[in-house]
């Protein structure tokens, strides 16, 4: 069975800091996916990133940044020079390859950004 | 380019009530996806569809929900005699046809529903 673990519940950080989301998944599939989405107030899923389990490059987008590691079961995900926009529940996804490629979601964390 | 589109966006209710929800997909997406988020949690999946076939359905969905998906392109969910545990977000998503590997799953605002 699938699992994604996102122990960090709740973080503040003032505007400006970096913050990093930690994410860890449990599968027993070689090939999968992980993603990350943001949910802003207005409750509406924003797609972030999709990483397939061969590639572990990290990968960096504006302010963006996530450190995918196998040997962990590991992808965090790291906002660089944090703004208030930022606030919202970012959430860690997985899904296998074969079968209907359903997305098993973590319990999220509210990244709250203060001004 | 329109999104995934979701509607009503807020529906109250009375337990024991019938409701439904439509779900209309990006155009040319042929998965769509159910999902229900509850106060704190993240989205879990219900049932999947590749075009007009419903092809996998969570315990999660109990007899009194039924989903559709007549001709492949928008979607229903119907909840019948609602319960206070039916109270959370119901989420819609849509991928495109898969070519090689799992594609993203692009979601839309959700209905909201509450019952008294």
């Amino acid at each position: 069975a699938q699992k994604v673990t996102q122990a960090q519940t709740e973080i503040s950080v003032v505007e400006k800091e970096d913050v990093t989301l930690d994410c860890v998944y449990e599968t027993r599939d070689t090939t999968y996916y992980l993603f990350w989405y943001k949910q802003p107030p207005s409750g509406e899923l924003v797609f972030l990133i999709r990483r397939n389990s061969f590639d572990e490059q990290n990968e960096i987008s504006g302010r963006y940044s996530w450190n995918f590691q196998k040997s962990t079961s590991s992808f965090n995900f790291t906002i660089t020079a944090s703004q208030v926009v930022d606030s919202a529940v970012y959430f860690c996804a997985l899904s296998e390859d074969f079968g209907n490629e359903k997305l098993t979601f973590g319990t999220g964390t509210r990244l709250t950004i203060i001004p | 380019d329109t999104g995934v589109s979701q509607n009503p966006r807020h529906k109250i209710t009375k337990r024991g009530q019938n409701v439904t929800f439509r779900c209309d997909p990006i155009s040319e997406h042929n998965r769509l996806y159910w999902y229900r988020q509850t106060l704190g949690q993240g989205p879990e999946f219900l049932t999947y569809f590749q075009n007009e076939a419903q092809l996998e359905k969570s315990r999660l969905l109990s007899d009194r929900f039924s989903a559709e998906r007549p001709k492949g392109s928008f979607s229903t969910l119907e909840i019948q005699r609602t319960e206070q545990g039916d109270s959370a977000m119901y989420l819609c998503a849509s991928s495109p046809p898969r070519l090689v590997t799992t594609d993203t799953q692009y979601f839309g605002p959700g209905t909201r529903l509450t019952v008294l």
